[in-house]
């Protein structure tokens, strides 16, 4: 069965830094095209990042030059290190596979607030 | 950026009833474009890819068909578990992009 299980969210300041964690099992993570996606309070969905199996990354340029995505095959891991967190970073984080998002985690929440 | 305008915002209908959803692109996206439903407090679902591919294991009720700038999710007959909120995307140009979303309701 292929499940992803994210962590690591949680309440943090503005300008502070956090690192979700995203466990797959069922699947290789190094097999596949592995993304963040997320979703603010009430709102629509946005695509944060996408990692391909080459090792290519690319960003939502409203996370770029904050967030590194990256994967630890070995652990079969998905990770996003966020820095410089602001207000507006404040939302449910989903970690998807594959190029079509087929499956998904339950999301973990980040909350960024003084 | 490729924007996509997805209507309407809401559409009411009885169990029964066809659903027709459209999605708009800004540009054209070639056939990298899919069906997303969401039930609240959960996450998203694949149920189209390529404009019209099922996922596996999505009902036959709902299909995908457009091209170009142009798409639309059918569901030919609502079933209670289809009311729910739906987007599209497309991932033919980085950043790939959501539309806002179509609730369909219960009238």
């Amino acid at each position: 069965e292929v499940r992803l299980v994210e962590s690591g969210g949680g309440l943090i300041q503005p300008g502070g830094s956090l690192r979700l964690s995203c466990a797959a099992s069922g699947f290789t993570v190094s097999g596949n095209f592995m993304n963040w996606v997320r979703q603010a309070p009430g709102q629509g969905l946005e695509w944060v990042s996408i990692t391909y199996t080459d090792g290519a990354t690319y960003y939502s340029d409203s996370v770029k030059g904050r967030f590194t995505i990256s994967r630890d095959n070995s652990k079969n891991l998905l990770s996003l290190q966020m820095n410089s967190l602001r207000a507006d970073d404040t939302a449910v984080y989903y970690c998807a596979r594959g190029p079509n998002a087929d499956a998904w985690g339950q999301g973990t929440t980040v909350t960024v607030s003084s | 950026e490729i924007v996509l305008t997805q209507s309407p915002a809401t559409l009411s209908l009885s169990p029964g009833e066809r659903a027709t959803l459209s999605c708009r692109a800004s540009q054209i996206v070639n056939n990298y474009f899919a069906w997303y439903q969401q039930k609240p407090g959960q996450a998203p679902r694949l149920l189209i890819y390529d404009i019209s591919n099922r996922a596996p294991g999505i009902p036959a009720r709902f299909s995908g068909s457009g091209s170009g700038t142009h798409f639309t999710l059918t569901i030919s007959s609502l079933e209670p578990e289809d009311f729910a909120l739906y987007y599209c995307l497309q991932r033919n140009n980085w950043p790939w992009t959501f539309g806002q979303g179509t609730t369909v309701d219960i009238k």
